[in-house]
């Protein structure tokens, strides 16, 4: 089945540091989405992409939708305390609405 | 507050007790999504409704597990004789299908189900 992996799977870094990240897919993607999931709560939607290339930014975010269509990559530019978290990519299995989860990179940040 | 709220937020029960959560989505949304997430994993999909109608049940969701959605705006997930394993957190997304734009899920802040 469809299974998205996610590299690194976790990191520390130092407060002001950029962060890159990616999500690979064993098959095509139409829509890749990049959430973030502090601990005991939901996942809160950060980036979406809907066209392979798309490369969209939400603040310090960045986030490209592979020209392959089967990877997408997440940049955090200058990072904060309260990007600690843990992120999430995910996309629609199969054409359908079940959103499938990657494995989640924990990102730790060192003032 | 126009997000995606779920309650109770934490529910602790014993082993063979029934459990009832309730999801209420963003106002307009016409789907609503369950998921279940155990400890260090992602979500996994587990049921999904367009307005009133279950459209789809994932193999995960056993006998013992139930939902509804029957005005089509909140919805609640019933599990029947928790078990130990049923210990996760449980997930209710919305969005908004039909539109001319994508069809993007937002969700809760969960419920966390604790089964002892």
């Amino acid at each position: 089945g469809q299974q998205l992996n996610q590299s690194p799977q976790s990191m520390f870094i130092q407060e002001g540091e950029d962060v890159s990240m990616n999500c690979t897919s064993s098959s095509i993607f139409n829509t890749w989405l990049w959430y973030k999931q502090d601990p005991g709560e939901g996942p809160v939607l950060l980036i979406a992409l809907y066209k392979a290339g798309e490369l969209t930014s939400n603040g310090r975010l960045t986030a490209q939708f592979g020209i392959t269509r089967k990877d997408s990559f997440l940049n955090i530019s200058a990072s904060i305390p309260s990007d600690v978290g843990i992120y999430f990519c995910a996309g629609p299995r199969g054409g359908t609405y079940k959103y499938i989860f990657g494995t989640g990179t924990r990102l730790k940040v060192l003032a | 507050d126009t997000g995606v709220s779920q309650d109770p937020r934490h529910k602790i029960t014993k082993r063979g007790q029934n459990v009832t959560f309730r999801c209420d989505p963003i106002s307009e949304h016409n789907r609503l999504y369950w998921y279940r997430q155990t400890l260090g994993q992602g979500p996994e999909f587990l049921t999904y409704f367009q307005n009133e109608a279950q459209l789809e049940k994932s193999r995960l969701l056993s006998d013992r597990f139930s939902a509804e959605r029957p005005k089509g705006s909140f919805s609640t997930l019933e599990i029947q004789r928790t078990e130990q394993g049923d210990s996760a957190m449980y997930l209710c997304a919305s969005s908004l299908y039909g539109t001319a734009g994508p069809d993007t899920q937002y969700f809760g802040p969960g419920t966390r189900l604790t089964v002892l």
